[in-house]
């Protein structure tokens, strides 16, 4: 079963405004990341904060982790046109004994509004 | 600087048909995956490969079969397609899983089966 849930589904701000999205999981995990999939495209990772982490910087990104909430955030700031995508988290998948994959939420589908 | 390579990227298939979906990676990652993302959902793990030679199953194996004869090529073949089997395949190489590194995912074959 899928381990990250994104809130909100869907997200529609103007431009230049800042967008959070939030994602909530289930179990324990050594990490998490955060993915973007333009329409019709492939995922692309935009970011990784480990467990040990409570926030990281990338850009105009920020990630935020709350292992005793098991929940993390992500902020993009000063959002553009170019933004307007799907965001997934991803934390890892388990088999039985150690990660041996990756498990995504349903996405957050962010609108930028010109 | 291919990176992840699927073909074909758009596939009709009448049920009970068999096909392979094509996966092929050029930056030497050991660990390569299968995904299917329907409408709605986020990814699902169908079968990952920790190194040539070696394959396990995911989260959603059945109806899947894979084989990894070289560490470049990690190919996806269905046996007797069905209707529920209609779907976005993405497939995705890491590094080396367990360095909580990034995943690099193809453009995705969206696959049809009627």
């Amino acid at each position: 079963s899928q381990q990250g849930e994104e809130d909100p589904q869907a997200l529609s701000i103007q431009e230049g405004e800042n967008a959070t999205m939030n994602c909530s999981y289930k179990t324990s995990i050594n990490n998490l990341q955060w993915y973007r999939q333009n329409s019709g495209r492939g995922l692309v990772h935009l970011i990784l904060i480990r467990s040990n982490e409570r926030e990281k910087h990338s850009g105009r990104l920020r990630v935020t982790l709350d292992t005793s909430k098991k929940s993390s955030s992500l902020l993009i700031t000063a959002s553009r046109a170019a933004d307007t995508a799907s965001y997934f988290c991803a934390t890892d998948w388990y088999s039985g004994g150690g990660a041996d994959g990756l498990t995504f939420g349903k996405g957050t589908h962010l609108i930028i509004q010109p | 600087n291919a990176g992840v390579t699927q073909t074909p990227k758009f596939q009709v298939l009448k049920t009970g048909q068999s096909m392979t979906l094509q996966c092929a990676q050029d930056m030497n990652h050991e660990y390569m995956s299968w995904y299917r993302q329907d409408p709605g959902m986020g990814l699902r793990l169908i079968h990952y490969s920790v190194g040539a030679g070696i394959t396990d199953q995911g989260e959603v194996p059945n109806g899947y079969n894979v084989s990894r004869s070289t560490t470049e090529d990690f190919p996806l073949r269905l046996l007797s397609a069905a209707p529920s089997q209609t779907s976005v395949y993405f497939c995705a190489s890491t590094g080396w899983w367990g360095e909580n590194t990034e995943a690099f995912f193809g453009q995705g074959t969206r696959l049809t089966v009627v």
